[in-house]
């Protein structure tokens, strides 16, 4: 069975810093592998996906993430954070096609300014 | 990409009522799936739907309490039905992205508040 653990339910950084949060996965087939944002009041946006081809993924908005299959992790960062970076971040997981998508209980973002 | 309308965006229902969510999206789509959001939780899906067939329906839901229908391949429906405090929720209709990498998208979601 395939399962997401999101570190942290809740990151606070101030404005211009690094953002990281933490993502492992668990998966008995080569997973794909989400990311997604949630701004207040709005559904939910792919903001980077990871499909078994390079293993540092861009996505938008000047996110990243790396895939670890030693360490099975999928962990999310931007160097600069902004404030309108101030959202609900969901780490997700799929065998194949994203028929079954298991979401991570999500980790919220602050940003001081 | 896809783009997805649903209705209502929010509303506030009478315990014991029942409440139909409409989705629309803008290309035809073989699977729809219907998550719930508890508050401050992550999704669940509901259940999975097929244009011409009946859903399929995750563990812990019913399709008494959730019937979704499929008329076409663009549009869907769940119905929260006998709603209780416990059906406060934001449920948001998904479709997967053309290409097969899996990415889903969806649209706003649905705000439910049962007094």
């Amino acid at each position: 069975a395939q399962s997401v653990t999101q570190l942290g339910s809740h990151v606070s950084v101030s404005e211009g810093a690094l953002v990281l949060l933490r993502c492992n996965y668990s998966s008995s087939v080569p997973p794909y592998l989400f990311w997604y944002v949630q701004y207040p009041n709005q559904g939910l946006q792919l903001l980077l996906k990871y499909t078994s081809a390079a293993t540092l993924v861009k996505g938008i908005n000047g996110f990243e993430a790396e895939f670890k299959k030693s360490e099975t992790s999928f962990h999310l960062t931007k160097p600069s954070a902004h404030m309108s970076d101030a959202a609900e971040y969901f780490c997700a997981v799929s065998d194949t096609g994203g028929f079954k998508t298991i979401f991570g209980a999500g980790t919220r973002l602050f940003v001081k300014a | 990409s896809a783009v997805i309308s649903q209705k209502p965006s929010r509303d506030i229902c009478q315990r014991g009522t029942s409440l139909t969510i409409q989705c629309q999206v803008d290309s035809q789509v073989t699977m729809m799936f219907w998550y719930r959001q508890q508050p401050g939780q992550s999704l669940t899906l509901i259940a999975t739907a097929n244009q011409g067939s009946e859903a399929t329906y995750e563990s812990g839901f019913v399709i008494d309490k959730f019937p979704i229908s499929r008329p076409n391949l663009t549009f869907s429906t769940l119905t929260v039905s006998n709603m209780s405090p416990e059906d406060s929720s934001i449920y948001l209709c998904s479709v997967i992205g053309t290409g097969s990498t899996g990415e889903l998208f969806f649209g706003e979601g649905s705000r439910l508040t049962v007094l």
